[in-house]
C-alpha cells in the first residue's frame, strides 16, 4: 500500500507564512499533488510536482524532493479564506488513481 | 478548465432504500472516473475506479454489490448505494481524468441515511 503522512492541524496568523510538510512511501512515483478543500466542498487543485524543486504559483509554492520522499506546500501572506484542509496526494506509475494523505487542517487567525 | 458535475449535492434517504449519484464530465471524455468517500475530518478514501464499457475495479474492503458503479458512456458514471444504512452516511466525491496532470473533482454529494 501507499503511505502518505502530513500533520493533522496547523494554526497561523493572518499575513504570516505556513509550511505544510508531506512525506510519502509509495510503490513508485509519478507525481505529487496538493489540493485545498473547504468543509463540505470538493477538493480544488493547487499544484503538481513531478521533478525535484520548487514550483511557485502566486501565494502558494510547492517543493518536491523525490530522493527524500518529501514535499511541502508553502502558503504566504495568509488570508482568512485560506483556512481549509490541505491534501497531499501521490500518483504511482501506470495508474491514474491518487492516494491521499489524511489532510492538514489550517486555521488562520486574525 | 475542465468541469465535472456531480448530482445531487445533498440527499436524505430512508434506511433500506437505494440512492443513485451521477458524475458527468461536461467538456471532455473520461474513460476513467474515480469514486471516493470521505468521513468527517478524514481524507478521501478511494472506493473504486470506474472504467467506461467494462466493470469497475473496487478497492479492498469495498462491497461491490452494495456500491454499484455503471460507466455507460464516456461522460457519465453513476454510483448507486443499495440498501443504504446510517453507516453509509458520508460525503461521496467523484473525479475524472483526461490523461493530463490534474484530476478534476465533482462538487460532492452529502448522503444522509435516516
Amino acid at each position: 500500500g501507499q503511505n502518505i503522512d502530513q500533520p493533522t492541524e496547523m494554526t497561523a496568523t493572518e499575513g504570516a507564512i505556513v509550511q505544510i510538510n508531506c512525506t510519502y512511501q509509495t510503490s513508485g512515483f509519478n507525481g505529487l499533488f496538493w489540493y485545498q478543500q473547504h468543509a463540505g466542498e470538493a477538493p480544488t487543485f493547487l499544484s503538481y510536482n513531478v521533478l525535484d524543486g520548487l514550483e511557485e504559483k502566486g501565494r502558494f509554492s510547492s517543493f518536491l524532493s523525490r530522493s527524500k520522499g518529501y514535499s511541502y506546500l508553502l502558503l504566504k501572506e495568509l488570508q482568512m479564506k485560506d483556512s481549509a484542509s490541505y491534501l497531499c496526494a501521490v500518483r504511482v506509475p501506470n495508474d491514474y488513481k491518487l492516494s491521499f494523505g489524511a489532510g492538514t487542517t489550517v486555521t488562520v487567525r486574525a | 478548465g475542465a468541469v465535472v458535475s456531480q448530482h445531487p449535492s445533498r440527499v436524505i434517504c430512508k434506511s433500506g432504500t437505494s440512492v443513485k449519484i451521477e458524475c458527468r464530465s461536461l467538456d471532455f471524455q473520461a474513460t476513467t472516473m474515480f469514486w471516493y468517500r470521505q468521513f468527517p475530518k478524514q481524507s478521501l478514501m478511494l472506493m473504486a475506479t470506474s472504467n467506461e464499457g467494462s466493470k469497475a475495479t473496487y478497492e479492498q474492503g469495498v462491497e461491490k454489490d452494495k456500491f454499484l458503479i455503471n460507466h455507460a458512456s464516456l461522460t457519465l458514471s453513476t454510483l448507486t448505494v443499495t440498501s443504504a444504512h446510517p453507516e453509509d452516511s458520508s460525503f461521496y466525491i467523484c473525479s475524472a481524468d483526461r490523461g493530463t496532470t490534474e484530476a478534476f473533482f465533482g462538487q460532492g454529494t452529502r448522503l444522509t441515511v435516516v
